[in-house]
Order: C-alpha cells, then structure tokens, then sequence
C-alpha cells in the first residue's frame, strides 16, 4: 500500500460548483497535511497546511483532516475557471524533514 | 523578483553527458530541496539541505551529486545522464527544517534525455 493515495482524475465541473478532493495514508505518523497547487509547467504552491486532526478555512478554501479514517479533504467553493490546476496533497511527520507528495488530482474548472 | 529561481528551464542532452542545474533562493531560508516530478506527475523528494548541510539523501544514483556553496545556493550535477533521467527537477526552500511544511518552490527545469 502506497503512504499517500491520491485519485488522478481528471476532474472536470461546472463554474460555481463545490469540489471535493481527498486522500488516503497509510501512516499514523503524520501529522503535517498540506495541499499545494500546481499550474501547467509551474512549481507547485502551497494552499493551506493543517497541524493534526481538524478544520481549517482560508476564503473559498477548507481542509479537513480525519485521522482516525486517515482521510484529508480539500473543499473549494464557489469553483472559478483560475482554479483549474493539479491538487497535490501532502503530509509529513513531525519532523517534517521530509514531505510525502500524493500524485496529485487535475481539476479543470468549466466555465 | 523572484522568490525561488532555476537555471536553465529547459535541458536537452544525450545520454551520457554530465549536466548541472542551479538553484537561488532569495527569501533568506535556511532549507533546500531537490525534487524529480516524473511523467506521471509523481513529486519525490531527492535531497534537502540545511544551512548547506546534507540532511535527507532519499536513495537517489551516486551519478547525482547536490552542493551548496551557501544557504541562499543548491546546485544540482548529474553524471552520465540515462534515458530515465528525464523528468522535470525542482528545487524548493523552507525558513527551517521545522518549517518544511511551507515550501516555496522553483518554476522547475525540464530535462530530456535521448
């Protein structure tokens, strides 16, 4: 079983609409989750990072983290067509000297 | 003005040759990394550096030799380049190690092996 799995896509909805992105661990250890966005042939960008279990809110943007499912969701509401990007999610340990990337879910936003 | 720069963006070069990419960040941060985004758009890490020390080596081919001449540097040299080698490379910076959650990363360097 992979660390970190992530559902490739691609994803493809409606402008207005909420999207659900989401992955699975395999490690109890990690407690840095973090979402990061890549555009076509840029470096990726970080969204939001949670610390443990729990919700976190930034503008149209929510990250929920379920560790005892070992689940974490990014939720985009209001989708606008500049949200069009790989999702990558992301997690670590304490430590956080090293980063585990899922692969990422494309999302295209129709306008 | 920018955060985290690579040079060259694009590489195109024969198998066998040696190459190297060049990482500056500008941002005044302790941490540097290396990572290989391959076909499949996978995001491995490579290395990280800390105040120019090696902190993660993630068993990468001894052909691949980082150095950091100073905090703000982490450069990249690869020898006798392979077909798989192909990938696009980017570098990434943290304020610290206790700060890796927040990783400022390049615009990338797409390599291509023949």
């Amino acid at each position: 079983q992979k660390e970190v799995e992530q559902d490739p896509g691609p994803l493809s909805v409606p402008e207005g609409a909420i999207v659900s992105l989401n992955c699975t661990y395999s490690n109890s250890a990690f407690q840095y989750f973090m979402w990061y966005r890549q555009y076509s042939r840029k470096g990726p960008e970080l969204l939001m990072y949670t610390y443990s279990s729990g919700n976190k809110e930034d503008g149209r943007f929510t990250a929920q983290v379920d560790k005892s499912s070992k689940y974490i969701s990014l939720f985009i509401r209001d989708s606008q067509p500049s949200d069009s990007a790989t999702y990558l999610c992301a997690m670590s340990d304490l430590a956080v000297d090293k980063i585990i990337f899922g692969k990422g879910t494309r999302l295209h936003i129709l306008p | 003005d920018t955060a985290v720069s690579q040079t060259p963006k694009y590489l195109v070069t024969q198998m066998g040759n040696d190459k190297s990419i060049k990482c500056e960040q500008n941002l005044g941060h302790d941490t540097m990394y290396w990572y290989k985004q391959d076909s499949k758009k996978f995001l491995k890490i490579m290395f990280s550096y800390n105040n120019k020390e090696l902190i993660i080596n993630e068993t990468v081919p001894n052909r691949f030799s980082p150095k950091s001449p100073d905090k703000a540097h982490l450069n990249l040299h690869i020898n006798s380049l392979e077909l798989g080698d192909s990938a696009v490379y980017f570098c990434a910076s943290s304020q610290g190690l206790s700060q890796g959650y927040e990783q400022y990363f390049g615009p990338g360097t797409r390599l291509t092996v023949t």
